[in-house]
């Protein structure tokens, strides 16, 4: 069955650092997206992609933040400064037409990033 | 805005019991409704969904779901668990009708299977 990955499983970085966090989505899906959780909480939205544009995204979601199809395959979230409450689990997912379509989010395992 | 509400973040039952996990949303306009599931170190599965249609959903390893508009309700079931079944369940909501591509969580429900 076709999935999502992601890399690296989990990173450790020092507070103010870049990080790269990369995601291979399904081959034929169309929409992108990053999902964080930080230890203890809730699955929060963070960005939808689409069409090599930025949809959708959350208040959490602020100039520290960006993404971008670099080519073919990667979806890439860059945190520019890394802060301390930064640290949680990133998810990466994907879905063919659209979750308004009704369709499936098909999530990656994650991404765990810790800043010290 | 929407929000999801799980009643209990740790449920526990013996193996071949009821499973019963509990989900309440707030929606103004009639939602897609989620339950995926987590097992350690790994990402989340969808279990079932709500889109349209029969508010009786069957998912994967035997749960099913009823959506119930009158009580904002899609509880989680299993006739008989697991020991497999132990994992962390999240309900989630979106929101077809606004245009979003967003999915709203619940806090999760820890589940835990005694033999």
């Amino acid at each position: 069955e076709p999935e999502v990955t992601q890399t690296p499983s989990h990173q450790v970085t020092q507070m103010g650092q870049e990080v790269i966090l990369r995601c291979v989505p399904i081959s034929n899906h169309l929409y992108f997206y990053w999902y964080r959780q930080i230890l203890g909480q809730k699955v929060e939205f963070l960005v939808s992609f689409y069409n090599n544009e930025i949809s959708e995204k959350s208040e959490i979601f602020d100039d520290q933040f960006s993404v971008e199809r670099p080519d073919g395959s990667n979806f890439t979230l860059k945190i520019r400064s890394t802060k301390l409450e930064d640290s949680a689990m990133y998810f990466c997912a994907s879905t063919r037409q659209g979750l308004i379509s009704g369709n499936t989010i098909y999530f990656g395992e994650g991404s765990w990033l810790t800043v010290v | 805005a929407q929000s999801v509400t799980q009643l209990g973040s740790h449920v526990s039952v013996s193996e071949g019991a009821l499973v019963l996990l509990r989900c309440n949303y707030s929606s103004s306009v009639p939602p897609y409704l989620f339950w995926y599931v987590q097992y350690p170190n790994q990402g989340l599965q969808l279990l079932l969904k709500y889109t349209t249609g029969a508010t009786l959903v069957k998912g994967i390893n035997g749960f099913e779901a009823e959506f119930k508009k009158s009580e904002t309700s899609f509880h989680l079931t299993k006739p008989s668990a697991h020991m497999s079944d132990a994992a962390e369940y999240f309900c989630a909501v979106s929101n077809p009708q606004g245009g979003s591509e967003k999915l709203v969580f619940g806090k999760g429900t820890k589940l835990t299977v005694n033999p």
